[in-house]
């Protein structure tokens, strides 16, 4: 499938601080970009997702944008918390392969 | 509204053994999938049914077949564990097709195999 890069691969910020995931993408027919959290001994779990007929969503303190043009989409986190903790997955659709490319994702930790 | 279901949680077994791992869906999704999480390589694809009879290879299909029970139920074999097979594995599912999808994948929690 298609590459999905996604910076960092860990990440620590203080609690109510702000935290950034940034993925890039190769496919210019993407068109879907999810984002997943998972927590330990879990599985990843949908929190956020966009398509390319918009350039931003919010829900409540997460975000994501997403930049068509250099093909690169970014989820936000505003006002931190502990529970926030856990790896977070990027992920984009492809019409040169199958269902999702995942990024290889970003553990965050958000310290009291 | 239970999801996506795996069985078992946990598992170890020796080289060479065979087992199913077995996943099941109520959300009355067409597509579903099979992938495996390592350490640092993210999720990968192994296998996925866009309907009942129907499958196609992922990203790493070797070492595992399936079966598309149902639409319900997608299970993943495993003919003869090597340890390279020690992983999480993940089911997931969702609406329509899994070919240049647009709708969001339901996961379950996982199912850790060791192989000893």
């Amino acid at each position: 499938g298609e590459n999905v890069e996604q910076h960092p691969s860990t990440l620590s910020v203080q609690e109510g601080d702000s935290a950034v995931i940034k993925c890039t993408y190769s496919d210019s027919a993407s068109n879907y970009f999810p984002w997943y959290k998972q927590e330990l001994g879990k599985g990843p779990q949908l929190i956020i997702d966009i398509r390319s007929n918009v350039g931003e969503k919010k829900d409540q303190r997460i975000a994501v944008t997403l930049n068509k043009t250099a093909k690169h989409f970014s989820l936000h986190i505003t006002e931190t918390q502990p529970e926030d903790s856990a790896v977070y997955f990027c992920a984009a659709n492809s019409n040169s392969g199958y269902a999702l490319n995942f990024g290889k994702g970003t553990s965050l930790l958000v310290t009291p | 509204n239970a999801g996506v279901t795996q069985t078992p949680k946990f598992q170890v077994l020796k080289t060479g053994q065979s087992m199913t791992l077995q996943c099941a869906q109520d959300m009355n999704h067409n597509s579903m999938y099979w992938y495996r999480q390592d350490p640092g390589m993210g999720l990968r694809l192994i296998y996925y049914s866009a309907s009942e009879g129907t499958t196609d290879k992922g990203e790493v299909p070797n070492g595992y077949n399936v079966s598309r029970l149902n639409k319900r139920e997608f299970s993943l074999r495993l003919e003869s564990a090597a340890p390279s097979q020690t992983s999480v594995y993940f089911c997931a599912s969702s609406e329509g097709s899994p070919y240049y999808s647009n709708q969001p994948q339901h996961f379950g929690d996982g199912t850790r195999l060791s192989i000893l």
